[in-house]
């Protein structure tokens, strides 16, 4: 079965454009999570949708913005990009539903603002 | 509010010998916690949790986590580290309080090397 799947992989955006993450969960997840790992730190988490509702939200500006489709799948949104949000986008998919359910994480979308 | 502390940035083992990557958390309720591993330039690859039961969890790849709730620590064990175990280590929490969302908390990572 395929894991969590994102593009795209690598993107060069410049500063006060908007940039659009994708994200597909793994078969039969219906809860995504997005992360934020910046180089040198650990993930900072901002979004989660669970049954396309949003269930949570990090410490980030409303520059971020993200929805979950029918399918489960996800886009996370950034407008006026910054340097400073140059670092790799983690999308993550669980059952959802228990908190014990493991997050698996896709291979992320490395962003870098210039 | 929920955090986690990885005092070591930086570990370094003899390959065959045994490793440890510390973990500390904070929750105010009972904490779920997880173990995950990031190869260079890769996503993050999940190898344990503990819910609840057994303090000894194992997981992938022949590591360990042991839960000691008086300690509020969940090391990461295994018994004779490999030079292809060298990577980046997150301990992460999760704290269910009623009403939250069901976010990992991370610490800041290990860096783990395996001499040959």
């Amino acid at each position: 079965d395929a894991g969590v799947t994102q593009s795209p992989t690598h993107l060069i955006k410049t500063r006060g454009q908007q940039v659009t993450l994708r994200c597909s969960p793994i078969s039969g997840h219906k809860s995504v999570s997005w992360y934020q790992q910046v180089l040198g730190q650990g993930p900072q988490f901002i979004f989660q949708y669970y049954e396309k509702e949003e269930r949570g939200r990090g410490n980030f500006p409303d520059r971020f913005s993200a929805r979950q489709f029918p399918n489960y799948s996800s886009e996370l949104n950034v407008n006026a990009l910054l340097l400073g949000d140059s670092a790799l986008y983690l999308c993550a998919s669980s059952l959802g539903g228990a908190s014990g359910n493991t997050i698996y994480f896709g291979e992320g979308s490395w962003l870098t603002v210039v | 509010a929920q955090s986690v502390a990885q005092p070591e940035d930086q570990v370094n083992v003899a390959e065959g010998n045994p490793l440890t990557v510390k973990c500390t958390y904070s929750v105010s309720g009972n904490p779920y916690l997880f173990w995950y591993v990031q190869y260079p330039n890769r996503g993050l690859q999940f190898l344990l949790k503990y819910i609840t039961g057994d303090n000894l969890v194992k997981g992938s790849y022949g590591f360990e986590a042991e839960f000691n709730k008086s300690q509020t620590s969940f090391h990461l064990k295994k018994p004779s580290a490999l030079v292809s175990d060298s990577a980046l280590y997150f301990c992460a929490v999760r704290d269910v309080p009623s009403g939250s969302a069901r976010q990992l908390t991370f610490g800041s990572g290990t860096q783990l090397t395996v001499l040959p």
